[in-house]
């Protein structure tokens, strides 16, 4: 079966904090994702990885950055946190052609 | 024009009703076609998916995909209250890592 997990389940931060959020999978996938998920938006991409220190921007990057330094592990990572930032944040992995597995997401708040 | 359009409801059903949940898309490019399902504050996770037009069935869900109208739909047969939950349509994009382009989902209530 395969896991997705994802370091948080509810994250609380103040304005300007710099946030990690960190996704684990353990089924040797190649292909990473983070995405954002707000109503009324959909879920939305932000960065995704397809191997080792590699990395690509998504849809939406700004104010965000990644770090992927072993190929199970794909972090994201908050700059400076702004209310805007405030979401639920889900990390997905790849495997085979089509199927991407979601973690069980981040609800993290900005004050 | 959104690439994919998904009326978000909320539909709410009696229980052994047969749900009907619907999105059209735009991009031709789009091959393959998915639906996930996504409880009250967990991760989607993945129900179906299909590659060709026609139909697929799973149990008391099934598939089925035009592509000729760029219209995708799900069936949930006997539908129970555990089918409460979110339903998304997921487009896999090829040149983006295999990004998915989600509808922006439809919230389903089975009630007993």
């Amino acid at each position: 079966d395969v896991k997705v997990t994802q370091s948080s389940r509810y994250l609380v931060k103040r304005t300007g904090e710099k946030v990690f959020l960190e996704c684990v999978q353990d089924m040797d996938h190649e292909n990473m994702f983070w995405y954002r998920q707000d109503p009324g938006l959909g879920l939305r991409l932000i960065y995704f990885s397809y191997d080792v220190k590699m990395k690509e921007k998504g849809d939406i990057p700004e104010g965000y950055s990644v770090s992927r330094e072993k190929k199970e592990r794909f972090s994201l990572i908050l700059e400076s946190a702004s209310t805007n930032q405030t979401s639920m944040y889900l990390c997905a992995s790849r495997g085979g052609v089509t199927t991407q597995y979601f973690g069980p997401g981040t609800r993290l708040l900005v004050l | 024009q959104k690439e994919v359009e998904q009326d978000p409801g909320p539909l709410s059903v009696p229980e052994g009703a047969i749900v009907s949940l619907n999105c059209t898309y735009s991009n031709s490019a789009f091959q393959y076609f998915m639906w996930y399902r996504q409880y009250s504050r967990k991760g989607p996770e993945l129900l179906m998916y299909t590659y060709s037009s026609g139909n697929k069935e799973d149990g008391r869900f099934t598939a089925q995909v035009d592509k000729s109208s760029k219209y995708i739909s799900l069936f949930i047969r006997d539908s129970q209250p555990s089918d409460s939950a979110t339903y998304l349509c997921a487009f896999p994009i090829y040149n983006q890592g295999g990004k998915l382009i989600f509808g922006q989902g439809t919230e389903l209530s089975v009630k007993p």
